[in-house]
């Protein structure tokens, strides 16, 4: 069975910028789960999925943070525009019900300039 | 600010000893806890869990104990591998308020256990 799977694995980008992270879920989970990691910082939950809702956002930072499911399979996680503070390791998750073991990607490093 | 708490940046052990890592919480609405291993370039990946209705869970070398009334918990491994040499995330969920799937992180414990 395939992993959690992120796309790009390093993204670089100007201050300003857009960038749109991928998640593709293990297949079969209706959960799915979207933290990120800024440098010498605890992981912070930002979203949650089931399917193509979007059941607790409470913890996205602002709104240049989109995320979306559509088809309640892959999820994006668009940042526009980027600032400084983006910087650190976007993590997606995923579980087959809500509650059981989040099985984690390996995230995605992204740098603004 | 930071409702879980894992104080030592870093731990080194010898191989064959035992490895203790630490965790605290400040909230009191935490009824289930669970260690995350994480190597470079890897996602985290889940290890032990326990509930807050027990005081400890053992799997095979990695035992978890928990001291509700001190909020604090801990990771024993015995004996440390060489293997074991990872970042290790304490992590915590509000079960009972009906925010299982919400895990709240520590700032992660790298462990190196050396041979």
């Amino acid at each position: 069975e395939a992993g959690v799977t992120q796309f790009p694995s390093h993204s670089v980008i100007e201050k300003g910028q857009t960038v749109t992270l991928r998640c593709d879920p293990i297949s079969g989970h209706d959960n799915l789960y979207w933290y990120r990691r800024v440098m010498g910082k605890e992981i912070k939950f930002l979203l949650h999925f089931v399917k193509e809702s979007k059941q607790d956002e409470s913890g996205m930072p602002n709104n240049r943070f989109l995320a979306e499911r559509t088809g309640g399979t892959y999820s994006t996680l668009k940042v526009q525009p980027a600032e400084l503070e983006d910087s650190g390791v976007y993590f997606c998750a995923s579980s087959r019900e809500t509650g059981d073991e989040q099985f984690f990607g390996p995230g995605t490093r992204l740098t603004v300039l | 600010d930071q409702q879980v708490k894992q104080n030592s940046p870093s731990l080194s052990v010898q191989e064959g000893r035992i490895s203790i890592l630490n965790c605290d919480y400040t909230n009191s609405m935490f009824d289930y806890f669970l260690w995350y291993k994480k190597y470079p370039a890897e996602g985290p990946t889940f290890l032990i869990s326990i509930s807050s209705i027990k005081d400890k869970n053992e799997d095979g070398r990695f035992t978890v104990f928990l001291n509700k009334s001190a909020k604090h918990l801990s990771l024993h491994i015995v004996p440390s591998q060489p293997g074991d040499s990872a970042v290790y995330f304490c992590a915590a969920s509000d079960v009972s308020g009906g925010s299982n799937y919400k895990l709240t992180f520590g700032k992660g414990t790298l462990l190196t256990v050396n041979p």
